[in-house]
Formats: C-alpha cells, sequence, structure tokens
C-alpha cells in the first residue's frame, strides 16, 4: 500500500512570498489532515478535511494560509504571505474516515520543511 | 479545548534499561491515545494506541497504560535498545470531532 505522498520536500522563500504544498493521501483515505510542525514541539492541527469538506479548521490562520481539497483527494495548502514564523515542517496525514466512536489511526506523510528568510 | 502535557523532555537511559514517558488530558470525553515516534528529519510513525476501553496494552517491548479517573496515560519501552532514541509524542482525541491534540515530545536518547 503506497502511503501519504508530499512535495516539495524543501522549500526555502523570502518573507512575503508565497508558497504552496501539495499532499495526496492514501487511496480510498476519506480524511485529511494538515499539521505544522515548529521545531522541537509537536504537530499542531491547521485543517482537517472530510472529503472534500472542512471539518475544523480553527486553528488556521486564516488571513494568510488557505487549504483545499477538490474532488476529495489530493490536497493544497497555501501560505500568502509567508513570514519568518512560518518556518516548519508541514506535515499532511490521512485516516480512513469512517464513522464511529473512536478515533482513527492516522498515517502521516513525510512533510514539507520550509524556510522563511 | 484539549490540552496534552507531556514529560519529561528528555530522557537518558543506559542500553536495557526501562523508560516511561508520561501524558496528561484536560478533557474527559477524550477516549484514543496514540504515541508516535519520529526520528531525525522523518515522519512520526505510530508505535501503539489506547482506546479508553482498555486499561493497558502491550505490544512486544512496548506497552501504554491509561488512567481515566486521573487523565493520564503512560508508554512503557522496555530493555530499551539505541533504535529506540527519537522522539515520541503522545495524542489525544475524541470520537465526533476526531481532533488530536499532541503533547510537545520526549527525546529518548539510548545510550550503549
Amino acid at each position: 500500500e503506497a502511503g501519504v505522498a508530499q512535495s516539495p520536500r524543501y522549500k526555502i522563500i523570502e518573507k512575503r512570498q508565497s508558497v504552496a504544498f501539495w499532499c495526496n493521501p492514501i487511496s480510498g483515505h476519506a480524511t485529511l489532515y494538515w499539521y505544522q510542525q515548529i521545531l522541537g514541539q509537536g504537530p499542531k492541527l491547521l485543517i482537517q478535511f472530510q472529503n472534500n469538506g472542512v471539518v475544523d479548521d480553527s486553528q488556521l490562520p486564516k488571513d494568510r494560509f488557505s487549504a483545499e481539497r477538490l474532488k476529495g483527494v489530493d490536497s493544497t495548502l497555501k501560505i500568502q504571505p509567508a513570514k519568518l514564523e512560518d518556518s516548519a515542517v508541514y506535515l499532511c496525514a490521512s485516516s480512513p474516515g469512517l464513522a464511529g466512536l473512536f478515533q482513527e489511526t492516522q498515517y502521516f506523510g513525510p512533510g514539507t520543511r520550509l524556510l522563511v528568510l | 479545548g484539549e490540552n496534552v502535557e507531556q514529560h519529561p523532555s528528555t530522557l537518558s537511559v543506559q542500553e536495557g534499561d526501562s523508560a516511561v514517558i508520561k501524558c496528561t488530558y484536560s478533557d474527559s470525553a477524550s477516549n484514543y491515545f496514540p504515541w508516535y515516534k519520529q526520528e531525525l528529519g522523518k515522519r512520526p510513525q505510530l508505535i501503539i494506541d489506547i482506546r479508553s476501553n482498555v486499561g493497558e496494552k502491550k505490544d512486544q517491548r512496548i506497552a501504554v497504560t491509561l488512567n481515566k479517573t486521573a487523565k493520564h496515560f503512560s508508554l512503557h519501552i522496555t530493555e530499551t535498545q539505541p533504535e529506540d532514541s527519537a522522539v515520541y509524542f503522545c495524542a489525544a482525541s475524541k470520537g465526533g470531532s476526531y481532533i488530536p491534540t499532541f503533547g510537545r515530545g520526549t527525546s529518548l536518547i539510548v545510550h550503549p
């Protein structure tokens, strides 16, 4: 089974520039997550999709961050304009998305390491 | 919202010793508690998880215990090996919202 794919793996930009990240979840997984992991900290959820609908985006800085999941498969996360504090690893994860009482296992992609200069 | 505290932030042990990492959570409705291992520069990988309907789960050298009354859960690694060296994260979430909250991580160093 192929895992979660992300690209690019690394990105260096200057502040105020724009950047976009791409994620392809495991085939058939309905739930997709974007996390921000700052060095030395645990992942922080930015946005969660169930198919092509947003479940939660309460921690997404909407003035500069946007995300979409057209057709309920691939997803893109965009930052415009970037700030120095956006330097982090951006992780995408997916899970089957079956309805139920308990949370499901999440499978993480390799991440995109962003450096904003 | 949920708040997850993880301790210690760094843990140094000798090969063969046991290691214990503890997490507390604030939301009594949380019912799923996974543990992830993240090696330097790599993705977090699930190593074990526990759901609120059980108190303990074991998988070879790794075990997790859950105390719902006290709202804490722990990761136990026995007979540690150098390849266990990594950052370990705990998380908590609940059915319905499925919004996971992670701890800040524990850097485990196993000295040969």
